[in-house]
């Protein structure tokens, strides 16, 4: 079992509707929780951070975590073209490290 | 610096060379990852850097790969006799570090690195 699993996608949504990406853990002690934002041919970016049971939403996307099932999910509303690439997820483990899963990789289409 | 700076950006070396790879952290940035992220596919654990503490070596894939950090500054990621499967991007990434949001990423632009 990986310790973090996502779907690689493609996942296809079309511009104006919502996205949402789904990711799973294995360490129930993990801590801290990411999404990461990879244009291709780019390196990763921070687009959200959650470490609380629930939602945190910050603009267009909300991130949404669930510890007792061992899940995090983003979901970015009104979709845009530009949103299309890879969304990596990100977990700080209970060994303090930071394990990224395989990617979910998003198209928009217009 | 600004942001984290990895040299060189491209290495091109032939099958069984030496190869060295380094990167230049964010000033103040305790943690210093190294991932290696083959095409098409996610982010592979190498290495982690935390402080004056031992490195957790336990992505490694093999003994031909190895690193070092000097301090809370550069480090170097090392592969011995390089093989036609070692070619991928070399991702450095710094951090605060002590957890929380302190563990957010910054990456560098990355090596892509080519054993013919």
């Amino acid at each position: 079992q990986k310790e973090v699993e996502q779907n690689s996608g493609p996942l296809s949504v079309p511009e104006g509707a919502i996205a949402s990406l789904n990711c799973t853990y294995s360490d129930r002690g993990s801590q801290s929780f990411f999404w990461y934002r990879q244009y291709s041919g780019k390196s990763p970016e921070l687009i959200m951070f959650i470490y609380s049971n629930g939602d945190k939403e910050d603009g267009r996307f909300t991130a949404q975590l669930n510890k007792a099932s061992q899940y995090v999910s983003l979901l970015i509303r009104d979709s845009q073209p530009s949103d299309s690439a890879t969304y990596l997820c990100a977990v700080y483990s209970s060994a303090s490290k930071i394990i990224f899963g395989s990617g979910t990789r998003l198209s928009i289409r217009p | 610096g600004a942001g984290v700076s990895q040299s060189p950006s491209n290495k091109v070396t032939e099958k069984g060379k030496d190869v060295e790879l380094r990167c230049d952290p964010i000033s103040g940035h305790t943690a210093l990852y190294w991932y290696r992220q083959r095409l098409g596919q996610g982010l592979e654990f190498l290495i982690y850097f935390q402080g004056n503490s031992a490195p957790d070596k336990s992505g490694l894939p093999s003994d031909r790969f190895s690193a070092e950090r000097t301090g809370e500054s550069v480090s170097t990621l090392t592969i011995q006799r390089t093989q036609q499967e070692d070619s991928a991007v070399y991702l450095c990434a710094s951090s605060l570090g002590g957890g929380g949001d302190n563990e957010k990423l910054f990456f560098g632009s990355g090596t892509q690195l080519s054993v013919l």
